[in-house]
C-alpha cells in the first residue's frame, strides 16, 4: 500500500464550486505539505503544517484553505474554484528528525480541472 | 531572480551518453540539497540527497559547490528509462521548506 494517498485522483468541476482534496499518510510523519504544479512553473507551496496544531501559508495560499484533522490527514479546500486553479496538486510529508532528514515523500497527485 | 534555477532543456541524448545538469541556488544558508526525478504526470521521487560535497549512486553522481552555490547531477551510460524531468531541490533550515527548481527534462533516444 502507498504511504501517501490522495483522493480524488482526478476531478473536473465548474467555476464557483467548493472542492476538497484529501491526503492521508501512514508514514507517521508530523510534517505535511500541499503543492500545486503548473507547466513551466515547477512545484509551488500552498500550505504546510508541522504538526496537528500548526498551519502555515506557503507562497500561493490565496483562494485555498487547509485543515489538519489528525497527524495522518491534511485536507486542501478551494472554497470557490476558478479556472486558474486548474493544476496538478501534490501532498507531501517529511520527518525532519528521521534518517532521511528533510526529504519529502509525495502522494500520487490530484489532477484538478476547473471549467 | 528565482531561488533555485535550472536549465529546463530538453536535453536529447543517445543511449549510453553522459549528461550533466546544473542548478544554482541563491540562499547561502541552504544546507540540504536533493535531486528528485519526476515522470510525466507522476509524483516527484527522491533520486539523491546531497548533504556534504557530493554523493554517488551507481550511474548517478551529484556534486555540491557551496562557494559558487550550485549543484550538479551527472548521469553516465544513459538508459531509455532515464527519460524524465529532474528537479533540483534546496532545503531552507530557517523555514523548514523545500524550494523546487522548475526541472530539467531529459529524453534518452535509442
Amino acid at each position: 500500500d502507498a504511504d501517501v494517498t490522495q483522493t480524488p485522483r482526478n476531478r473536473i468541476t465548474k467555476t464557483g464550486k467548493r472542492i476538497m482534496l484529501e491526503c492521508s499518510q501512514t508514514k507517521g510523519h508530523d510534517r505535511m505539505y500541499w503543492y500545486r504544479q503548473d507547466p513551466g512553473l515547477g512545484l509551488r507551496l500552498i500550505y504546510y503544517s508541522f504538526d496537528v496544531k500548526d498551519i502555515n501559508k506557503g507562497e500561493i495560499s490565496d483562494g485555498y484553505s487547509v485543515s489538519r484533522q489528525a497527524q495522518a490527514k491534511f485536507s486542501l479546500s478551494l472554497e470557490s474554484a476558478i479556472p486558474n486553479q486548474t493544476a496538478l496538486y501534490f501532498c507531501a510529508t517529511s520527518d525532519p528528525g528521521g534518517e532521511a532528514k528533510d526529504t519529502q515523500y509525495f502522494g500520487p497527485g490530484t489532477r484538478l480541472t476547473v471549467l | 531572480r528565482k531561488e533555485v534555477e535550472q536549465d529546463p532543456g530538453p536535453f536529447n541524448v543517445p543511449e549510453g551518453a553522459t549528461v550533466a545538469f546544473n542548478c544554482t541556488y541563491s540562499n547561502s544558508a541552504s544546507q540540504s540539497f536533493f535531486w528528485y526525478r519526476q515522470d510525466c504526470r507522476k509524483e516527484p521521487k527522491l533520486l539523491m540527497s546531497v548533504y556534504s560535497s557530493g554523493n554517488e549512486d551507481g550511474r548517478f553522481t551529484a556534486q555540491l559547490n557551496r562557494a559558487s552555490q550550485y549543484i550538479s547531477l551527472l548521469i553516465r551510460d544513459s538508459k531509455l528509462s532515464d527519460s524524465a524531468t529532474y528537479l533540483c531541490v534546496v532545503y531552507h533550515p530557517n523555514t523548514g521548506k523545500l524550494i523546487f527548481g522548475q526541472g530539467t527534462t531529459l529524453q534518452v533516444k535509442p
